[in-house]
């Protein structure tokens, strides 16, 4: 076990709602980075939150947002949700933003858009 | 864009040694290649990495070529439970992210 974890570990929604989603990262470890994993593909890169800021961005829209608090857990919050968005979303913390820095995952949270 | 190709399948029985192969040519002298592997509908799970010299844990071991294009990952023994998705990864030394290709599902078979 990475120690991380997340909250709900399942949810549906419909087209159009708001979710949040929650992650604690490992004791110790201050950079929280977010991932969503599509059907039958590799995790692809949301944003990374280091010591509460947005340290990088991968390709999703700004409806994609994030919230990093002082404990360093984080949340990921995706508005007007459409079908797409339907995949396994993962958190992923390290000790620092760098490469050098070993990202461990926890269980993910599966989302479902209806 | 993907750095790396991998197999998209391969078999192993029980008990032997599996060899993941992995080919990341264009790989540059501040990037690492790390392994990960995924169980069906689990989160990834951190196995290895290494920048040059070979590496061991309990988990596995990782042999790079001397020139740095390709690698093996090797399971000494493999467990059905070792059956699961492998990912191979170059990143940066100053890249904040993991770019996760499509892997190889790797099947143990008794």
């Amino acid at each position: 076990e990475t120690g991380v974890t997340q909250s709900p570990t399942h949810l549906i929604k419909t087209r159009g709602q708001q979710v949040t989603l929650r992650c604690s990262s490992q004791s110790g470890h201050n950079t929280v980075s977010w991932y969503q994993q599509a059907l039958g593909q590799g995790p692809q890169f949301i944003f990374q939150y280091y010591r509460e800021e947005e340290n990088g961005r991968g390709n999703f829209p700004p409806r994609f947002s994030g919230l990093q608090f002082p404990n360093y857990s984080s949340e990921l919050n995706v508005n007007a949700l459409e079908l797409d968005d339907s995949a396994l979303y993962l958190c992923a913390s390290s000790l620092g933003e760098i490469g050098t820095d070993t990202q461990y995952f926890g269980p993910g949270t599966r989302l479902t858009v209806l | 864009d993907a750095k790396t190709t991998q197999p998209p399948s391969m078999d192993c029985a029980e008990g032997r040694a599996a060899n993941l192969p992995c080919n990341h040519s264009t790989i540059s002298g501040n990037e690492y290649v790390y392994w990960y592997r995924q169980i069906h509908s689990q989160g990834p799970q951190y196995i290895i990495h290494g920048l040059k010299n070979n590496e061991t844990n309990e988990m596995a071991s990782l042999i790079i070529t001397e020139d740095r294009k390709s690698s093996t990952l090797i399971l000494p023994h493999a467990t059905l439970r070792d059956t699961a998705v492998y990912y191979c990864i170059v990143r940066a030394n100053n890249d904040y992210k993991l770019s996760f290709g499509a892997g190889t599902t790797v099947t143990v078979r008794a």
